[in-house]
């Protein structure tokens, strides 16, 4: 399968605790996004990157998020100090050079008890 | 504010109907997606319309992007219990990628 993959699927976490996800995009796309989305809602954007450069971060992401996409293949999402808040479905999305369109992951949904 | 509505927010219709759903928004898109999400799962990709004024089906479904490149549209045909999901538009007007506020479509059989 050459898709976008994401892992793992499904994250239940203490408050304070911190978790990572991972994205790996489709292989020969260069850009890679996190997106949040809670229930019923459209994706928010969180962050973006071409290659290993991340080129824009929400201004709504707090400091107790980052990402890094280290060789310009998969990415990791950190949250630290987990808040009941954070309880969402964290969403990845890779896009070609020149194309429009984003091709998405099955997302990590995240439970904060 | 969103940068991209979408209405209406919910429908429930019998299977066999007809029906649009619209995204609008005060900014102009060098182009727009349309996505169909089902629950537990990422969107999914159905159509990106470029051209202002364009028109492009997919089999029932209909997408169409306003002459001023600033909203457009959705029309399904005889809906179906598949067709079923939340219906997503997005787009980048230069700065950042937007998802409009989405559409729960719900077919009953």
């Amino acid at each position: 399968d050459t898709g976008v993959s994401q892992d793992p699927r499904h994250k239940i976490t203490k408050r304070g605790q911190n978790v990572t996800f991972r994205c790996d995009p489709i292989s020969e796309h260069n850009r890679l996004y996190w997106y949040r989305q809670t229930l019923g809602q459209g994706p928010e954007f969180l962050t973006y990157f071409q290659n290993e450069a991340q080129l824009e971060k929400s201004r709504l992401l707090s400091d107790r998020f980052s990402a890094e996409r280290p060789k310009g293949s998969f990415s990791t999402l950190e949250i630290q100090r987990t808040e009941q808040g954070d309880s969402a479905m964290y969403l990845c999305a890779s896009q070609g050079t020149l194309t429009y369109e984003q091709y998405f992951g099955p997302g990590t949904r995240l439970t904060v008890t | 504010t969103q940068l991209l509505e979408q209405s209406p927010q919910f429908l429930s219709i019998q299977e066999g109907e007809n029906l649009t759903v619209y995204c609008n928004s005060s900014s102009v898109f060098s182009s727009l997606q349309w996505y169909r999400q089902e629950p537990g799962e990422g969107p999914v990709l159905l159509v990106t319309v470029v051209t202002g004024g364009e028109v492009k089906k997919l089999k029932r479904l209909t997408f169409q992007f306003g002459d001023a490149r600033k909203d457009s549209s959705l029309h399904i045909t005889a809906a179906q219990p598949g067709d079923t999901g939340l219906y997503l538009c997005a787009g980048d007007p230069g700065n950042q990628f937007y998802f409009g506020t989405g559409t729960s479509l719900t077919v009953i059989p």
